[in-house]
């Protein structure tokens, strides 16, 4: 993947964790929005972040995001048992055709 | 409520082909562009493919380009994908996804719960 994430990351519960994703100038840096999704075990993954800062309603603002330079970063703060998931960052590359890419995605850990 | 129900998936030969089938409810299917996204086992997602509102425009990932065929019927409400000359990396959880655009880059708001496909002799 061209976007790259941290394998994992880990908290206590109401602890803050932040997950990174890391891109290029064709894709974050080339001003091409970020979204997130959160993937719970054995599940269909679920649109937490939108347009790099917004949130779906119904997602806690315990969730937010960031955009600055190549890379985003998703905040979770006040961490909950439920929120250990696999999230991944997603936006659009222009180095290939019609091409939606996604990050290598982060396991989120609650201690 | 929305609903993305895919169907069609399990175990084939490589070299053979497979259609997946996404039926979908509660919204307006004709209006939104739709795509394909898959996860090998234990892996990240990948993305597959998207198709227009219409069906007038494809695009693919690169990597897929002249063995995976999207397409709609909007009459029945359901997204296909046609995969031919399949191969072992071919075997994945496929995702149908709806695409909404709020802001530039589409974004999956709404997702099937996957079919899973395995591609092995």
């Amino acid at each position: 993947s061209v976007l790259t994430q941290p394998p994992s990351v880990s908290g206590a519960p109401g602890q803050r964790v932040t997950i990174s994703c890391t891109g290029s100038s064709s894709n974050i840096g080339a001003g091409y929005d970020v979204h997130w999704y959160q993937q719970l075990p054995g599940a269909a993954p679920k649109l937490l972040i939108y347009g790099n800062i917004n949130r779906p309603s119904g997602v806690p603002d315990r969730f937010s995001g960031s955009k600055s330079g190549t890379s985003a970063s998703l905040a979770i703060t006040g961490l909950q048992a439920e929120d250990e998931a696999d999230y991944y960052c997603q936006s659009y590359d222009s180095s290939q055709t019609g091409s939606y890419v996604f990050g290598t995605g982060t396991k989120v850990i609650v201690l | 409520q929305v609903q993305l129900v895919e169907s069609g998936g399990g175990v084939v030969q490589p070299g053979r082909s497979l259609r997946l089938s996404c039926a979908t409810s509660g919204f307006s299917f004709s209006t939104h562009a739709m795509h394909w996204v898959r996860q090998a086992p234990g892996k990240g997602l990948e993305w597959v493919a998207i198709i227009s509102y219409d069906g007038g425009n494809e695009f693919y990932a690169d990597s897929l380009k002249g063995r995976f065929t999207i397409s709609r019927d909007n009459s029945k409400n359901t997204l296909h994908l046609q995969m031919d000359s399949l191969r072992p990396e071919d075997t994945a959880v496929y995702f149908c996804a709806r695409s909404w655009e709020p802001v530039v880059v589409p974004v999956f708001d709404y997702w099937g719960q996957g079919t899973l496909v395995t591609v092995s002799s």
